[in-house]
């Protein structure tokens, strides 16, 4: 199946601070990428979709100044999390799809971003 | 709205056992469902997706069902093993018009089997 692949596995920042994370399809072209975030034995929950060039839908309630998506590439997207707070701690997951007619996705193994 | 449910939300059998997780859906008109596997800490591997079209989808000792008209979708896992210990979530494309499609998902069934 495809590979997508998420830097850092971990992080640990301050708040205040800015963390980046990226997003990588590694064996195709990613058309349209996912951010989705989990809290602890919660389901996952739609961030935002992008598609490459465009500017990111974001789902309503999710701050598009705080969560910054880029998708520059058929291969790369990032999620920056602006000037974190300790309520930003969470585990995001990238996903990305192709543009094959299943429509189906494949996700990465997840950031785990501590904000203390 | 597309609302997901699977229930229960956990699960211990014995290692050997046939078992059935379920998953309900509230609207019918979907594009795709897929079954995905997490494990602790990890991102969600894909098992098993069925089109609209399809009733159902086998890989290995997994066989997934689809009644779209009843809106209700069946994870089947046979022989289970300890390996088998993981979260199991099911989600739906709600959306079959184009480049936005989304998929909801359920909260999941979190299985242990046990040696």
């Amino acid at each position: 199946g495809a590979v997508v692949s998420q830097h850092p596995s971990r992080v640990i920042c301050k708040s205040g601070t800015s963390v980046k994370i990226e997003c990588r399809s590694l064996d195709f072209q990613a058309t349209t990428m996912f951010w989705y975030r989990q809290f602890p034995k919660k389901s996952l929950m739609l961030m935002a979709t992008s598609n490459e060039g465009s500017k990111a839908t974001y789902e309503q309630g999710v701050e598009k100044d705080k969560f910054l998506i880029n998708h520059a590439s058929l291969t790369l997207s990032t999620l920056t999390v602006t000037s974190a707070h300790p309520e930003d701690s969470s585990f995001y997951i990238c996903s990305a799809r192709g543009s094959g007619i299943s429509y189906e996705q494949y996700f990465g193994p997840g950031t785990r971003l501590t904000v203390t | 709205k597309q609302e997901v449910t699977q229930i229960p939300a956990a699960l211990s059998v014995p290692e050997g056992e046939n078992l059935v997780l379920n998953c309900s859906f509230t609207d019918s008109a979907i594009y795709n469902l897929q079954w995905f596997r997490q494990d602790p800490g990890k991102g969600l591997t894909s098992l098993l997706l069925i089109q609209s079209s399809q009733r159902e989808q086998t890989s290995g000792r997994l066989n997934a069902s689809l009644d779209k008209s009843s809106g209700r979708s069946t994870l089947y896992i046979a022989a289970s093993q300890p390996g088998d210990s993981a979260t199991y979530l099911c989600a739906v494309y709600g959306d079959y018009t184009g480049a936005n499609s989304k998929l909801t998902f359920g909260k999941g069934i979190t299985l242990s089997v046990r040696p």
